[in-house]
């Protein structure tokens, strides 16, 4: 099975700023016959389900603000989120498709 | 636009057995793999298992042993059911479909239906 792991637990960042978040894998998830890296990110607010970010690592989801970005290949991935505006507030999950599935165990993103 | 509704008892006993059942409308409901996964409380998410739409399943090895999913492909609904539920399966329970085919980057979620097992 593959293991995600996810740093920080949670950050708090001014309005504004920048949010960055890691995700590691126990093993890659970059398929090399199509190069692909089968990650994604989600965001997930209370009483909602979660929202697809990011897919194939770096791909934006349609209506997803470019404020939201994602990088990394292999074993190795952040999400990064610039100009952080209160409805950031959330908590933030990769996930990888590769083999079968599992999640990251979150990350929790406040306002300082 | 592709929409996921969800629905199912709620509140269940210790060795009862979980049934829940997700309506898909709008999109194609063959050539796709249908989810369900689930979020304990205070924790993160858990994929339970796939189906696609010919009936074809994947299962959580954890829970493989309890878990049943089928698919009524005339109704364009699939279903799960959980057996011997403890209160470890007190969660909220989310269908999922890929947002595309080949991809399984959940782009649609059911509303979520909550499930406590307690005597």
């Amino acid at each position: 099975d593959i293991v995600m792991t996810q740093s920080p637990d949670s950050l708090a960042v001014s309005l504004g700023d920048r949010a960055t978040i890691n995700c590691k894998s126990s093993q890659s998830v970059l398929y090399s016959s199509n190069n692909k890296n089968y990650l994604a990110w989600y965001q997930k607010k209370p009483g909602q389900p979660p929202k697809l970010l990011i897919y194939w690592a770096s791909t934006r989801e349609s209506g997803v603000p470019d404020r939201f970005s994602g990088s990394g290949s292999g074993t190795d991935f952040t999400l990064t989120i610039n100009n952080l505006q209160a409805e950031d507030v959330a908590v933030y999950y990769c996930q990888q498709y590769y083999s079968l599935f599992s999640f990251g165990p979150g990350t929790k993103v406040e306002i300082k | 636009q592709v929409q996921l509704q969800q629905w199912g008892a709620g509140l269940l006993k210790p060795s009862e057995t979980l049934s829940l059942t997700c309506a898909v409308y709008g999109g194609s409901f063959s050539g796709y793999y249908w989810y369900w996964i689930r979020q304990s409380p205070g924790k993160g998410l858990e994929w339970i298992g796939k189906i696609s739409h010919s009936g074809n399943t994947n299962y959580n090895a954890s829970l493989e042993s309890r878990v049943i999913m089928s698919v009524d492909t005339s109704k364009n609904q699939f279903s799960l059911r959980l057996t011997s539920v403890t209160a470890a399966d007190t969660a909220v329970y989310y269908c999922a479909r890929g947002r595309a085919r080949g991809t399984a980057a959940f782009g649609y979620w059911g509303q979520g239906t909550l499930v406590t097992v307690s005597s």
